[in-house]
């Protein structure tokens, strides 16, 4: 069963400092990872996506992939109270489907 | 665009009572997905349908039925609920499964409660 996890959180930053979300997944031959931000009560929506190949930076946040240690991370620079939500992690499986963490509640203190 | 929309919103069943969820999708996506989410837990797939005239089972399908009518639709059917269902249930569309970065544009979700 392949699997992705990630701590449930809830983690607190304070605002202005930097978050740091991390998700392992067990499918050495992953080679695509999502992260999306979900707001109380809202759906789903993508944030950020890399490929096996490389990191990636998009205004305040970067994901970082950790390919011998399998491990995704996403860093949030400049933590916002906006930024409050829970992030989940999504690896792309070997049939081309989203396997998907539980998600990490983060809280940004003003 | 809308997007992706799903009705209703909310509902509250009875033990053993049916009902269809809608969703459609005005992206001209060819896949598209159905999950739920429990507290604590990640999205699940129940069903998905990787193009118009497929449908293929997740990860949870048992209970559930799905019909894909056409390339924008595609409805979720409980034939006989349980209170194990209740639960927020998201249908999602995306590209193609082979090729492209495969995101996955997620309907605001219907909240579900069979007592």
């Amino acid at each position: 069963q392949k699997e992705v996890e990630q701590n449930s959180g809830p983690l607190s930053v304070p605002e202005g400092a930097i978050a740091s979300l991390n998700c392992t997944y067990s499918d050495r031959g992953s080679q695509s990872f999502f992260w999306y931000r979900q707001y109380s009560g809202k759906s789903p929506e993508l944030i950020m996506f890399i490929y096996s190949n490389g990191d990636k930076e998009d205004g305040r946040f970067t994901a970082q992939l950790n390919k011998a240690s399998q491990y995704v991370s996403l860093l949030i620079r400049d933590s916002q109270p906006s930024d409050s939500a829970t992030y989940l992690c999504a690896v792309r499986g070997s049939n081309y489907q989203l396997i998907w963490g539980a998600g990490t509640k983060l809280i940004i203190k003003p | 665009n809308a997007g992706v929309t799903q009705t209703p919103k909310f509902q509250v069943l009875k033990t053993g009572q049916s009902m269809t969820l809608q969703c459609a999708q005005d992206m001209n996506h060819n896949s598209m997905y159905w999950y739920r989410q429990d507290p604590g837990m990640g999205l699940r797939l129940i069903y998905y349908s990787a193009s118009e005239g497929t449908t293929d089972k997740g990860e949870v399908p048992n209970g559930y039925n799905v019909s894909r009518l056409n390339k924008r639709e595609f409805s979720l059917r409980l034939e006989s609920a349980a209170p194990s269902q209740t639960s927020v249930y998201f249908c999602a569309s995306s590209e193609p499964l082979i090729g492209g970065n495969n995101e996955q544009f997620f309907g605001p979700g219907t909240r579900l409660t069979v007592l």
